[in-house]
């Protein structure tokens, strides 16, 4: 296992359709985070799983947007009906443990950009 | 509002010289930080974090200093080195139940020959 995986790499779509970006993280790392990161800025939280259950999606920027993670291991993120302000990096993260202090490994982001 | 600031968004410094990232934060709440490199087209990779128990922590070249009463934590790489320039991003995180990390903007950090 290489690492966590995110695809596409790059995403280029019109405004008002709906995109989906997969996350694979490391195998056997349990909890699973999404992060957003526009340019000049540190990447923010969006949503975190823990195996398949979702334990926190207020943070997710809109009812657009959602994420799943079905059979607990990897997961995809959706946001319908895109718009301009959507554009940026999105960022898959995983870590091992039940703890609040894990390190957590990144993948390579998808980046996204509404036309 | 910010709850992580790192007010310097470009620090350059020659090589083999200290370089020194700073980073504060406004919620008390805060439990565990950790300091994370960025390459260009690359997602963030983890460096060296501190429990907030802790006033330092060292993980050869790179330290983590934390004041808790300051609010305030540095990043020390000592002898800097041309594959450190990257961005720095200083992230932190509640103790006592599981959440996302909260980010600083980063600072780019620039090692000169």
């Amino acid at each position: 296992d290489t690492g966590v995986s995110q695809n596409p790499r790059h995403k280029i779509t019109k405004r008002g359709q709906n995109v989906t970006f997969r996350c694979d993280p490391i195998s056997e790392h349990n909890r699973l985070y999404w992060y957003r990161q526009t340019l000049g800025q540190g990447p923010e939280f969006l949503t975190y799983f823990q195996n398949e259950a979702q334990l926190e999606k207020s943070r997710l920027l809109s009812d657009r947007f959602s994420a799943e993670r079905p059979k607990g291991s990897f997961s995809t993120l959706e946001i319908q009906r895109t718009e301009q302000g959507d554009s940026a990096m999105y960022l898959c993260a995983s870590s091992k443990g039940t703890g609040p202090n894990t390190e957590a490994f990144f993948g390579q982001g998808t980046r996204l950009t509404v036309v | 509002d910010q709850q992580v600031k790192q007010n310097s968004p470009s620090l350059s410094v020659q090589e083999g010289r200290i370089s020194i990232l700073n980073c504060d934060y406004t919620n008390s709440m805060f439990d565990y930080f950790l300091w994370y490199k960025k390459y260009p087209a690359e997602g963030p990779t983890f460096l060296i974090s501190i429990s907030s128990i802790k006033d330092k922590n060292e993980d050869g070249r790179f330290t983590v200093f934390l004041n808790k009463s300051a609010k305030h934590l540095s990043l020390h790489i000592v002898p800097s080195q041309p594959g450190d320039s990257a961005v720095y991003f200083c992230a932190a995180i509640p103790g006592g139940g599981a959440d996302g990390l909260t980010f600083g903007k980063g600072t780019h950090l620039i090692i000169q020959p």
